[in-house]
């Protein structure tokens, strides 16, 4: 079975500072892998996906991942972080290799502060 | 090209009355998903539609609850006799089905469902 594991509930960093966010993976065979963002109360914005392309993903905002399969990571990074990424981030893993339901499995989110 | 639009956006119901949850997704798109998230905790898998069929509710509580999504309108998450417990956000997201794993899950704003 699928599943991710995001190793931090909660980070802060300082504005203008390097973003992590970390996110371990489990599945069986080569997943499609995704980080969301929730600002609070509202819904999910997809910020970038991985399907078995290039390792290195580009997303919005000035986000990107790195898929590292002999580590199952998936690690969020920003070079500079801004007040407006603060918000909870989710890793997740699509369900769907081969089969009829290509539901999503959500890691438990990391809430991100950014301190001015 | 609207994205998936949720309404009400905030739904309050006394105890043992039922809650209809309403999901139109991106405009082409013909495969529903519900997840439901908890207060501090990721969202889960409800159920997963096509037009007029259910094809996976695997994440669906036994008892109260039903979703369905019909040829014409909207799909709709049905809660039956509400309790306490069912306080939480409801996502819909919507989907092309083209990409199989790889696809692309739209997430709509939500509906917050308290239960006094």
């Amino acid at each position: 079975a699928q599943s991710v594991t995001q190793l931090d509930s909660h980070v802060s960093v300082s504005e203008g500072t390097p973003v992590l966010l970390r996110c371990n993976y489990s599945s069986s065979y080569s997943p499609s892998l995704f980080w969301y963002v929730q600002h609070p109360n509202k819904g999910l914005q997809l910020l970038l996906k991985y399907t078995s392309a290039a390792t290195l993903v580009k997303g919005i905002n000035g986000f990107e991942a790195e898929f590292k399969k002999s580590e199952t990571s998936f690690h969020l990074t920003k070079p500079s972080a801004h007040m407006s990424d603060a918000a909870e981030y989710f890793c997740v893993v699509s369900d769907g290799y081969g089969g009829a339901t290509n539901k999503l499995i959500f890691g438990t989110g990391t809430l991100l502060a950014v301190q001015p | 090209n609207a994205g998936v639009m949720q309404n009400p956006r905030h739904l309050v119901r006394r105890r043992g009355q039922e809650a209809r949850l309403r999901c139109s997704p991106m405009k082409g798109h013909s495969h529903v998903y519900w997840y439901r998230q908890l207060p501090e905790e990721g969202l889960k898998f409800m159920v997963y539609l096509q037009k007029e069929n259910i094809i996976d509710e695997s994440g669906m509580p036994k008892e109260r609850f039903s979703a369905e999504f019909p040829k014409e309108g909207p799909s709709i998450l049905r809660i039956q006799q509400v309790v306490r417990g069912d306080s939480a956000a409801y996502f819909c997201a919507s989907a092309n089905g083209t990409g199989g794993h790889t696809d692309t899950q739209y997430f709509g704003p939500g509906t917050r469902l308290t239960v006094l």
